[in-house]
């Protein structure tokens, strides 16, 4: 059974850069889906952001602009998130997940709150 | 991107009711579409891929039906369990958008 568990600070000064990791326990990351990131900020829906593929392939969001960076790294079996020039407006839960072409697989992580604040 | 719209935005039922729940794509997404249930402070469940293959252990209550824009989950016998809030995301193209849910409440 595949298992996620994101990890980071809970507040971030604006401007500064948001970075949460996501431990994978169950599954190399190196063997198949793709992993990736979905926020929710509050009392409002979902937004997916991001994703990096177990070959090494990464999908952004382009409401995000150029500010988003995912990375893996297969010898920890986690994969990051980078979030730059954060606004208030970044102030949300993100969940990483995992999951397939089709989400005939998909797994996500409990979530952990971020609040943009200074 | 594929804008994905819900309606209705929320609802009233009792248990007991049949509740469906549409989303539509702004273009053609084949049957790349997935429907998730999010309870509060819970991160979301899978019940539906495919636009209509149930995932393992959601029950039989729940279906899903549509192709190319247009698609509905459905719930035969709403049960009290099933008050939550819904999600449409389509898996055709990136970003993988979602609807912007669906909240069944009493």
């Amino acid at each position: 059974q595949v298992q996620l568990q994101e990890s980071g600070p809970g507040l971030v000064k604006p401007s500064e850069t948001l970075s949460l990791t996501c431990t994978v326990s169950g599954y190399s990351i190196s063997r198949n889906y793709y992993w990736g990131w979905i926020r929710q900020p509050p009392g409002k829906g979902l937004e997916w952001v991001g994703s990096i593929s177990h070959s090494g392939g990464t999908f952004y969001n382009p409401s995000l602009n150029s500010r988003v960076t995912v990375s893996g790294d297969t010898s920890k079996n986690q994969f990051s998130l980078r979030l730059s020039s954060v606004t208030v407006a970044d102030t949300a839960v993100y969940f990483c997940a995992a999951y397939t072409a089709t989400n005939d697989v998909h797994y996500w992580g409990q979530g952990t709150l971020v609040t943009v604040s200074s | 991107d594929i804008q994905m719209t819900q309606s209705p935005s929320s609802l009233s039922a009792s248990v007991g009711d049949r509740v469906t729940i549409t989303c539509r794509a702004s273009q053609s997404i084949r049957s790349y579409l997935s429907w998730f249930q999010q309870k509060p402070e819970k991160a979301p469940k899978l019940l539906i891929y495919t636009a209509s293959t149930l995932q393992s252990g959601v029950p039989s209550r729940f279906s899903g039906s549509g192709s190319e824009t247009d698609f509905a989950l459905t719930i035969s016998s709403l049960q009290p369990e099933d008050f939550a809030t819904y999600y449409c995301q389509q898996s055709y193209s990136t970003p993988r958008t979602f609807g912007q849910g669906t909240k069944v409440e009493f």
